[in-house]
């Protein structure tokens, strides 16, 4: 069965300064990632996914993730962070087979300081 | 751009009453799942439907849920007999294949 780790529960940042969010994973086979945002009292918004070729992804808002397979994580970066990031952060992650449900992390809460 | 529409937004029961929580999801999408959170805390996958039939169930998805898609539209879940405990934010989601999950903004119940 596969699993999500989000080791941290809070990260904070200045505002300007660059974030990581830390996500490793555990899946048979070869790995379909995602990274979701949460806002308050609102839904889960993508951010961007792995699926194959590069392991650099770009997403929405600035984002980029990187898989790494070997260390099977997924950490989730911005340059310069906004206090509009400051927000709760999901990694999940299925087998790229079959359509087996996203299994999701426990989430990680930025908080962007100005 | 098209997104997954759920309603109601919030509902308040008290235990032991039947509630039906309904989601439209998108429309040329084929596979259809619902997830809960408890308190802004983790997102637990509930059941996943496809093919007018479910395809996937987790251990909390008991015999008090159940899912349907009555028509060519809507996706709704049920549970029966309601607990305290079934307190949470209630996600549909829905996708054409692998891939991203496209999320509503949730059914918050709260059972007294």
């Amino acid at each position: 069965a596969q699993s999500v780790a989000q080791p941290e529960d809070q990260v904070n940042v200045a505002e300007g300064n660059p974030l990581t969010v830390k996500c490793t994973y555990s899946v048979s086979g070869n790995p379909y990632l995602f990274w979701y945002v949460q806002y308050p009292n609102r839904g889960l918004q993508f951010l961007l996914k792995y699926i194959t070729g590069d392991n650099l992804v770009k997403g929405s808002y600035g984002f980029e993730a990187e898989f790494n397979k070997s260390q099977t994580s997924f950490h989730l970066k911005k340059p310069s962070a906004l206090v509009s990031d400051s927000a709760l952060y999901f990694c999940a992650v299925r087998p790229n087979s079959g359509n087996t449900p996203l299994v999701f992390g426990k989430g990680t809460r930025l908080s962007v300081i100005a | 751009e098209p997104e997954v529409t759920q309603t109601p937004s919030h509902q308040v029961t008290q235990m032991g009453q039947e509630v039906i929580l309904r989601c439209v999801p998108i429309s040329n999408h084929l596979y259809f799942y619902w997830y809960r959170q408890i308190l802004g805390q983790k997102v637990e996958f509930l059941v996943s439907f496809y093919n007018n039939e479910i395809s996937e169930k987790s251990e909390i998805f008991d015999d008090q849920f159940s899912v349907e898609r009555p028509d060519g539209s809507n996706f709704t879940l049920k549970i029966r007999s309601t607990k305290l405990e079934d307190s949470a934010m209630y996600f549909c989601a829905s996708n054409f294949g692998p891939g991203e999950l496209f999320f509503g903004e949730g059914s918050r119940l709260t059972v007294l």
